[in-house]
């Protein structure tokens, strides 16, 4: 348990579908983050959100739309995506964006397949 | 862009030592991560570096030499539950991390 809850952890969908992945923290962090997971790859930083503000857009097509209500929930809209989406997308938070020190602490994500 | 790496696979005998070395190019430097993620897990923090020298907890201990751009995992008395993928992440000069594409550790009996 690290502090960081994501649902759904297997999600399959088809590619007209719309779905939404969910993550809560519960360590009273003040910084969440969605990164992508794929085989072989390193982690790819998708949004950055400190105090529900999105500080940070990787560069990341629009099928994907993060939502931040509050600094303990973060969500990712899905909608319109691709086979090459298919991935593990992690959850993390950490106290701040910034920082030295700052050691993120990621769920234990949401295995998405498009079909 | 940022560049980390590491090797993509070890493998190593329970008991033995394994060392997992990581070199980056990044612009700017505010600390080195390792994370260990075993198959279907979350990446767990297993250690911070952002002076040079050897930081050791227990049986795993982190190197870093900024200077030369290196760092290291070294994982003593290997047992058969540290076979997972470790991760190498940099904190840049912006203070935005940057994964390595992870070491895949076997340890076998």
């Amino acid at each position: 348990e690290t502090g960081v809850t994501q649902t759904p952890r297997h999600l399959v969908m088809g590619m007209t579908n719309k779905k939404s992945l969910k993550c809560e923290q519960h360590l009273g962090h003040n910084a969440m983050y969605w990164y992508k997971q794929s085989a072989k790859k390193p982690l790819e930083l998708m949004f950055v959100y400190n105090f529900k503000e999105q500080t940070e857009n990787n560069s990341v097509p629009s099928r994907f739309s993060p939502e931040c209500p509050n600094s303990s929930h973060l969500f990712l809209h899905l909608h319109t995506l691709q086979p090459e989406d298919s991935a593990l997308y992690l959850c993390a938070s950490s106290q701040s964006p910034d920082g030295s020190g700052n050691t993120i602490y990621f769920g234990e994500g949401s295995w998405l397949t498009v079909v | 862009g940022q560049n980390i790496d590491q090797p993509t696979e070890m493998t190593a005998t329970e008991g033995a030592i394994v060392q997992i070395n990581c070199t980056y190019q990044t612009s700017g430097f505010n600390g080195l991560f390792w994370y260990q993620q075993h198959a279907g897990e979350a990446p767990t923090f297993l250690s911070y570096n952002v002076l040079d020298g050897l930081e050791e907890k227990g049986r795993f201990s982190s190197f870093l030499s900024r200077s030369k751009g290196y760092s290291y995992l070294l994982l003593k008395e290997l047992q058969m539950k540290d076979s997972a993928s470790y991760l190498c992440a940099v904190r840049d000069g912006d203070y935005k991390l940057s994964f390595g594409a992870g070491t895949t550790v076997t340890v076998r009996a």
